[in-house]
Order: structure tokens, then sequence, then C-alpha cells
């Protein structure tokens, strides 16, 4: 089967920067997604890594480790608006599995 | 914008009584999934499609049905729906690039 950890809540000041890490077990691996999703709304794909490294867009950067089966998601510069669930995802042989969500919030 | 709805986006029920949850696409997307969230599991899958008749069960498929008779609608009946199916419903895609992307979400409620 296929499973995935992630911390449940994160806390973090607003300009600060924020990782959230992902551990995996799955049969088979193709790559590890992040989502976002504000409370009342739906996720919204925010990065995939396919292969080992680190994946750079804006703001957010998500790295992977194949040989640790792990991974984290890195926000920088937060904002407020940044308060949300974060989800990983394993794209494996079987259709994409999520974690539980880590959610955070961004205080002043 | 994938261009997904779902319909309704809100309906309260009874139990017992059969649910239809629909959902559309205008992107002529080969797999389509159907989703529950619900506090502390995150996102579970209950089927999903690959194509027009082509259906297979996800991790929470019991006391739900799926059917996809188009490649543009797929939808998810609850043949008796029962209180423990209240939850909010996503239907997603799949895009080039392995990325989901979700529709708005229904919320239902079984009384």
């Amino acid at each position: 089967g296929q499973s995935l950890e992630q911390p449940s809540e994160v806390t973090a000041v607003e300009g600060a920067i924020v990782q959230i890490n992902c551990t995996y077990q799955t049969s088979g691996f193709y790559g590890l997604s992040w989502y976002q999703q504000h409370d009342g709304g739906a996720p919204t794909f925010l990065s995939y890594n396919g292969l080992d490294g680190l994946e750079e867009t804006g703001r957010f950067s998500s790295f992977l480790s194949r040989s640790d089966s792990y991974g984290y998601l890195l926000l920088q510069e937060l904002q407020m608006k940044d308060s949300a669930s974060y989800f990983c995802a394993v794209i494996g042989n079987t259709p994409l599995v999520f974690g539980k969500g880590t959610r955070l919030s961004v205080i002043a | 914008d994938a261009g997904i709805t779902q319909s309704p986006r809100h309906k309260v029920t009874e139990t017992g009584t059969p649910v239809t949850l629909r959902c559309h696409q205008t992107e002529n997307h080969r797999y389509m999934y159907w989703y529950r969230q619900d506090p502390g599991h995150g996102l579970r899958l209950i089927h999903y499609s690959y194509g027009v008749k082509d259906t297979d069960k996800g991790e929470v498929s019991d006391g739900y049905s799926v059917s996809r008779s188009k490649t543009e609608d797929f939808l998810l009946t609850l043949e008796s729906a029962t209180s423990s199916q209240t939850s909010v419903y996503f239907c997603a895609i799949t895009g080039s690039y392995n990325e989901q992307f979700f529709g708005p979400g229904t919320r239902l409620t079984v009384l």
C-alpha cells in the first residue's frame, strides 16, 4: 500500500520561511506533488517533483529525495494569504494518494 | 481553470435516499476522479475513470457507484445515503504533467 506522513499543523511568522516535510511509503514511485487548499476552497496544484532535487516556483520550492522517500515544501517570505492547508501526494502504481495535510497558520 | 464543474454544490438529504453527484469537464481529459474530504482524513479516492465506461475502485468505494457514459461527465451515486457519507466531494482530472485539477466541490449532508 501507500502512506504519507506530514505534520498536522505548523505556525510561522509573516515574512519568515517555513518548511513542510513529507515522508512516504509506496509501491512504485513516479513523483511527489504538493497542493494548497484554503478554507472552503478546492485543492490547487503547487508543484511536482519527478526527480531528486529542488524545484522553484516564485516564493515556493519543493524538494525530493527518492533514496530517502522524503520531500518538503519550502515557503519563503510568508504572507498572511499563505495560511492554508498543504497536501503532499504520491504518484505511484495506483492513482494519486494524498497525505492528511498540514495546516499552516501565518501570524503577524 | 481546467473547466471542471460540479453539481449540485450543496445538498441535504435523508438517510436511505439515493443521491447522484455530477462532474462535468470541457477539455476532453481521459482520467477523472471522485474524492471525499473529511476532517483528519485528507482527500480519499472513491472511484476513478480512465475512459468512457472504464472505471475502477479507490480506497473508500463501499457504498458508492460511478458511471461514465460520455468523456465529459462522471457521475457518483450513493445508492442509499448514510450519515457517514456526509462529506465534501471533489471531482478531479489529470493534466498533462501529472497534476490534478479539482472542481469546486459538493457539500453533502445526510440527515
